[in-house]
């Protein structure tokens, strides 16, 4: 699997979009970039994930650089309950061992009133 | 569906105790895994499984057994509790691009 590069922490202001870069230069053609977050303590949480086309749900909009060297999490109005880990992942679709995921230490995001 | 389940929330063994770490999933997931997370890092991975009866090693699977009698089911065994094994352990299932994580165990080893 592609590493990932992201900042250790960012600060965001509350009620501002908040975007989060990852840099993975060596992913291959056909590896997704994944984003989880874990919120203090807890389980981590899927985000959103692609391939090369930007994404959006209702949680946050995925951003991929056309050589696909890079992406940006953002979070279009981030609230206090963002506050969180952010783990920017790549790997292979889903199917037997290709599917595991390899956590880095992502970033921390503080979201401030 | 409940998601996700594990138990206990929390325990403390002595060191060289055995224990079994419990894991159960209701959305009917052939995949499934195990990690740990310590103060700082990143999930490590233990042990997965791609279905019932087939299980493979991850990152970090010493002191560690897993086994996979039915889909449901997860459960991870310490064989010899050590110290070095005090962590918070996440258990996962998948279905396509989407893993579910359940609330974790936090373990203290003594």
């Amino acid at each position: 699997d592609a590493k990932t590069t992201q900042p250790t922490s960012m600060d965001c202001a509350e009620g501002r979009a908040a975007n989060l870069p990852c840099n993975h230069s060596t992913i291959s053609g056909n590896e997704y970039v994944y984003w989880y977050r874990q919120i203090h303590s807890q389980g981590p949480q899927y985000i959103i994930h692609g391939l090369k086309n930007n994404e959006t749900n209702e949680m946050a909009s995925l951003i991929i650089t056309e050589d696909r060297k890079s992406s940006t999490l953002i979070l279009p109005h981030a609230t206090l309950r963002d506050t969180a880990v952010y783990y920017c992942i790549v790997r292979l679709p889903y199917g037997g061992s290709q599917g595991n995921l390899i956590f880095g230490k992502g970033t921390k995001l503080s979201v401030k009133p | 569906n409940a998601g996700v389940t594990q138990t206990p929330k929390f325990q403390v063994l002595k060191t060289g105790q055995s224990m079994t770490l419990q894991c159960a999933q209701d959305m009917n997931h052939e995949y499934m895994s195990w990690y740990r997370q310590d103060p700082g890092m990143g999930l490590r991975l233990i042990h997965y499984s791609v279905g019932a009866g087939i299980t493979d090693q991850g990152e970090v699977p010493n002191g560690y057994n897993v086994s996979r009698s039915t889909t449901e089911d997860f459960p991870l065994r310490l064989l010899s509790a050590a110290p070095s094994q005090t962590s918070v352990y996440f258990c996962a299932s998948r279905k396509r691009n989407e893993q579910f994580f359940g609330p974790g165990t936090r373990l203290t080893v003594l």
